[in-house]
């Protein structure tokens, strides 16, 4: 069984303060690393899907990093807002054809 | 657009009852999986089907049986439900099984098992 490790478990912040959150995976027989964001009593929604070591993706405040030599990505937020309040996955494909292995996640809560 | 839709939303069994989780989705999607979430354990997969005609167990197949019904429908079926499959069940689909291809997730299923 993979282990895709999630740090911090949680965490509070004030409205208008950055944050990152760490996500962990094996870096051997890597094939594409992903950013869920749930919303409690919602599904899980996609953010990005990363595959090339060194990949940058963003929407809006959010944004994501990849090192698949190393075996990390983060995962950043900009000036927090109360809506970004949410647990925040990743998920780890080790190969083409294969399930992900979802980490714990990172609750996060935002306060105004 | 539907998306992925599971039944039931809710359902309360005694210990050693079956029951039946349906799931459907409306994207034309290859693949479809099932996983669960405990409190401090995140999403574990259970079972998935990469393509029409094919199933595989995932991290916590023990206790489950899953249909790939057709290209719409994976069922996920408990034959003696256990206290320890109280769980909140979410069915997702993706285009295919390409780890690089997003998940798209249905709105869940609780389950308690008395």
């Amino acid at each position: 069984i993979l282990n895709v490790e999630q740090s911090p478990q949680s965490l509070h912040v004030q409205e208008g303060d950055s944050t990152n959150f760490t996500c962990s995976f094996p870096s051997s027989n890597f094939y594409a690393l992903h950013w869920y964001r749930w919303e409690t009593a919602k599904s899980p929604e996609a953010l990005f899907v990363m595959t090339l070591n060194g990949d940058e993706k963003k929407k809006g405040r959010i944004s994501a990093t990849l090192n698949t030599k190393e075996g990390y990505s983060y995962l950043y937020i900009k000036g927090s807002q109360p809506e970004d309040s949410a647990t925040y996955l990743c998920a780890f494909s080790k190969q083409a054809g294969t399930a992900l292995i979802f980490g714990k996640g990172t609750t996060l809560s935002v306060s105004s | 657009n539907a998306g992925v839709t599971q039944t039931p939303k809710f359902q309360v069994l005694k210990t050693g009852q079956s029951m039946t989780l349906q799931c459907a989705q409306d994207m034309n999607h290859n693949s479809m999986y099932w996983y669960r979430q405990d409190p401090g354990m995140g999403l574990r997969l259970i079972y998935y089907s990469a393509s029409e005609g094919t199933t595989d167990k995932g991290e916590v197949p023990n206790g489950y049986n899953v249909s790939r019904l057709n290209k719409r429908e994976f069922s996920l079926r408990l034959e003696s439900a256990a206290p320890s499959q109280t769980s909140v069940y979410f069915c997702a689909s993706r285009t295919g099984a390409s780890g690089a291809n997003v998940l798209t997730f249905g709105a869940g299923s609780r389950l308690t098992v008395l």
